[in-house]
């Protein structure tokens, strides 16, 4: 159980576009979902938390402008990067978490790659 | 202010023991979580700990003292597909992930 799947899985765009990355809970209703970036070799930096039905909060730096977050849902939870440019490009994970637990079950990531 | 610290890289041989520490000093505390991530894949849970105390399962021990802001990852029995980078992490009270910059472990035959 505790399934998080994310799509695409990879996805390379041009510069100025707009890209939109789904994450969903399989088999959980998830409260809470959560929003990373990843730069190579550094850790995860959170961007966002979101709550099925209210906006997201966005960590301090992070641009709720360019990176909309959508949590529609209890199981859907969705990042759009506006305007995307080259430094942009990286690894975007999400996590989710369900009422009553404590643990974040991490879905597989997105790598995106802006040219 | 938030602070986890965890060594940037460790080196082991295979089949042999190896601890991987992290101090941590956080404004609330709910738990500590230590993942696994491989290189371009996403983290992976390992263990939680909440109470003070050592929790094993399998080849793998977390250790947590509260009162030192200090836990540590036991690894045995070391094998290459351990070669990974190891994330320690504190749940404070509004159940966000305070991330440390991560552990590479790399794994010599």
């Amino acid at each position: 159980g505790a399934v998080v799947s994310q799509h695409p899985s990879w996805v390379i765009c041009k510069s100025g576009t707009s890209v939109k990355i789904e994450c969903r809970s399989l088999d959980f209703q998830a409260t809470t979902m959560f929003w990373y970036r990843q730069f190579p070799k550094q850790s995860l930096m959170l961007m966002a938390t979101s709550n099925e039905g209210s906006k997201a909060t966005y960590e301090q730096g992070v641009e709720k402008d360019k990176f909309l977050i959508n949590h529609a849902s209890l199981t859907l939870s969705t990042l759009t990067v506006t305007s995307a440019h080259p430094e942009d490009s990286s690894f975007y994970i999400c996590s989710a978490r369900g009422t009553s637990d404590y643990e974040q079950y991490f879905g597989p990531g997105t790598r995106l790659t802006v040219t | 202010g938030q602070n986890i610290d965890q060594p940037t890289e460790m080196t082991a041989t295979e089949g042999a023991i190896v601890q991987i520490n992290c101090t941590y000093q956080t404004s609330g505390f709910n738990g500590l979580f230590w993942y696994q991530q491989h290189a371009g894949e996403a983290p992976t849970f390992l263990s939680y700990n909440v109470l003070d105390g050592l929790e094993e399962k399998g080849r793998f021990s977390s250790f947590l003292s509260r009162s030192k802001g200090y836990s540590y990852l036991l690894l045995k029995e070391l094998q290459m597909k351990d070669s990974a980078s190891y994330l320690c992490a504190v749940s404070e009270s509004n159940y966000q992930l305070i991330w440390g910059a991560g552990t590479k472990l790399i794994i010599k035959p």
